[in-house]
């Protein structure tokens, strides 16, 4: 069965920070994708990044950053300088290859940066 | 640029009542899907569908019920509502496989049953 866990419910820094938030997959299939979508106080879900099973290499886009491990199942994501605008709930998705229709989320992270 | 269109955005029924939240995309997407988001429990699937007149259940279907006559269009209809359906709602579309399954979501509505 898949599943995708988030196991830090909230976290809160100080602004400038760094944090990191976890998420950790469980799944049988060889193929499948990995998301990561923010969802700020207004409530819309931003897509942010997608990896495919292939494809470990780690990626930077500004100040946030993916680490992708297949042996331990993690995607884990990281926001650099963490500011007051990065306050949000974060979710972790899962989708199998050929099944664009079923993502298994995890809980999600809220985000709360201080100023 | 549209993108993914819900309405209406809140709605507040009564038990027992019958309501439709529409969708609509205007990406041409093949994929279309319903999930609904509650406290601590993420987001889970109620229905998809890969085309025009073909849909499916997902994790939590039961209430619900969808048709796809468009490429365009996903309503979602409460058949009579209950208040453990108070949620929120987002619509999600994709091309599929040939974009990597990203899906891209609806700005969500809010539903109430009292």
């Amino acid at each position: 069965a898949q599943k995708v866990t988030q196991a830090q419910t909230e976290i809160s820094v100080v602004e400038k920070e760094d944090v990191t938030l976890d998420c950790v997959y469980e799944t049988r299939d060889t193929t499948y994708y990995l998301f990561w979508y923010k969802q700020p106080p207004s409530g819309e879900l931003v897509f942010l990044i997608r990896r495919n099973s292939f494809d470990e290499q780690n990626e930077i886009s500004g100040r946030y950053s993916w680490n992708f491990q297949k042996s331990t199942s993690s995607f884990n994501f990281t926001i650099t300088a963490s500011q007051v605008v990065d306050s949000a709930v974060y979710f972790c998705a899962l989708s199998e290859a050929g099944g664009t229709y079923k993502y298994i989320f995890g809980t999600g992270t809220r985000l709360k940066v201080l100023a | 640029n549209a993108g993914v269109t819900q309405t209406p955005k809140f709605q507040v029924l009564k038990t027992g009542q019958s309501m439709t939240l529409q969708c609509a995309q205007d990406m041409n997407h093949e994929y279309m899907s319903w999930y609904r988001q509650d406290p601590g429990m993420g987001l889970r699937l109620i229905h998809y569908s890969v085309g025009a007149g073909i849909t499916d259940q997902g994790e939590v279907p039961n209430g619900y019920n969808v048709s796809r006559s468009t490429t365009e269009d996903f309503p979602l209809r409460l058949l009579s509502a209950a208040p453990s359906q108070t949620s929120v709602y987002f619509c999600a579309s994709s091309y599929g496989p040939s974009s990597g399954n990203t899906i891209y979501f609806g700005e969500g509505s809010w539903l109430t049953v009292v």
